[in-house]
């Protein structure tokens, strides 16, 4: 059974440093990675989906990487501002199957 | 273009009322997801449709709760002789085809029960 977990549960960093948000998965036959940024009381925004053959993804000043033999992925934030507070969410799909499973997330916050 | 719409946006419900929540998704998507999400937790897989059919209602938590998506497009979440441990934020998702595509999510409906 496919177990997501995320650290840090929580984070706050100065505007302008870049981090680094963990992801650990279970089981190593999964078919995508992706994740998400959750704002409050709002829905899900994708920000990056992975698939199983691929190492990494760009968008903008966001990169996220896939190690399915260590069970990880990490997403990079270049940069950050205060915009980029939100909870961080990453969720894996194992093969043969369709539905997420989702991390506990990781609330970032950015001090200006 | 239109995104995945929610309704209502919260409901209030004594413990016992039946409850229906509605789910909208992209226009053309294939797939659809329920999820529950539990306060300060991550959303949690409830059932799958392919169309019309329920390939996957194993997340559901019990026999209260039934979905539906008649026509393949519109999708209800019904919730019968609600209690307070399902007080939760249920989330919609899409996707243009199964498995491989991004799944893209409606704002939630914020259930209470009191």
């Amino acid at each position: 059974k496919q177990e997501v977990t995320q650290i840090p549960a929580a984070l706050s960093v100065p505007e302008g440093e870049n981090l680094v948000l963990n992801c650990s998965f279970t089981d190593s036959a999964i078919y995508n990675l992706q994740w998400f940024r959750q704002d409050p009381g709002k829905g899900l925004t994708s920000l990056l989906l992975i698939q199983s053959s691929q190492r990494e993804q760009t968008s903008g000043r966001l990169n996220a990487s896939l190690d399915k033999s260590s069970g990880r992925s990490t997403l990079y934030i270049a940069a950050s501002q205060p915009g980029d507070s939100a909870t961080y969410l990453c969720a894996a799909t194992t093969s043969g199957t369709y539905k997420y499973i989702f991390g506990t997330g990781t609330r970032l916050k950015v001090l200006a | 273009g239109a995104g995945v719409s929610q309704s209502p946006r919260y409901k209030v419900a004594k413990r016992g009322q039946d409850v229906a929540l509605r789910c909208d998704p992209i226009s053309g998507h294939v797939s659809l997801f329920w999820y529950q999400q539990a306060l300060g937790q991550g959303p949690e897989f409830l059932t799958y449709f392919q169309n019309e059919a329920q390939l996957d209602k194993s997340g559901l938590p019990s026999d209260r709760f039934f979905a539906e998506r008649p026509e393949g497009s519109v999708s209800t979440l019904k919730i019968q002789r609600t209690q307070q441990e399902d007080s939760a934020v249920y989330l919609c998702a899409s996707s243009l085809r199964p498995a491989s595509e991004t799944q893209y999510f409606g704002p939630g409906t914020r259930l209470l029960v009191l």
